[in-house]
């Protein structure tokens, strides 16, 4: 099975900020990766998929980039809404694995 | 609007047995593959297993697999999943969702209680 594992755990950041997360895959799994949010008490929800194509409706300060065992969520200019929960899904092969998760807390 | 609701979750006894049902509605579900993932309360989410559309082919997390069965009927825009067997780290939100590999759209979710 392939592993995803995300880093930081948790960040701590400000309204305004650029934050980045990574996910690493512990073999190739090319561009099919997936990031999602989660809100306390809410289905989780679609950011990006195959890496770095942006969901409808999803807003322009998230983007995803990286390709093989690497890849990375940025969000350019946090806003209130942002913090939250965000997954990495690989969904190159069975079984589909999703990383451990990235608690982003208001600092 | 899209949407998906499941249900069928419930407290079970170890060892024992759950349907759960996810119905489809805003979407053209025959067309669409579709997935169940799971969340134990305060932890991270889990694949659980996908069935596709053409042929109906099943695949499972190696966690559920011999246990866990996934099904559909286009007839009524219906995904279920049969849980036998069922042990303590069951216990978890449900969710089904649409899933062309990324899963697309979710439900709400469905609560799994797995205690004596």
């Amino acid at each position: 099975d392939i592993q995803m594992t995300q880093s930081p755990s948790t960040l701590s950041a400000s309204v305004g900020d650029r934050v980045t997360i990574t996910c690493r895959a512990s073999q190739s799994v090319t561009y099919w990766l997936a990031w999602y949010q989660q809100k306390p008490g809410k289905a989780p929800n679609l950011l990006i998929y195959r890496a770095s194509t942006l969901e409808s409706g999803v807003p322009s300060r998230f983007s995803g980039s990286g390709s093989e065992t690497e890849f990375t969520l940025t969000i350019s200019s946090l806003q209130p809404d942002d913090f939250a929960t965000y997954y990495c899904q690989q969904y190159s092969s069975y079984p589909y694995t999703f990383g451990q998760g990235t608690k982003l807390e208001i600092k | 609007e899209v949407q998906l609701v499941e249900s069928g979750g419930a407290l079970v006894q170890p060892g024992g047995s759950l349907r759960l049902s996810c119905e489809a509605s805003g979407i053209n579900f025959g067309t669409l593959a579709m997935s169940w993932a799971r969340q134990p309360p305060g932890k991270g989410l889990e694949w659980v297993s996908r069935i596709t559309v053409v042929d109906g082919t099943t695949h499972y997390a190696d966690s559920v697999k011999g246990r866990f069965t996934i099904s559909r009927d286009d007839s009524k825009n219906t995904l279920y999943l049969q849980m036998n067997s069922l042990r303590a780290e069951d216990s978890a939100i449900y969710y089904c969702a649409t899933c062309s590999g990324s899963l697309d759209r979710w439900g709400q979710g469905t609560l799994v209680t797995v205690s004596s």
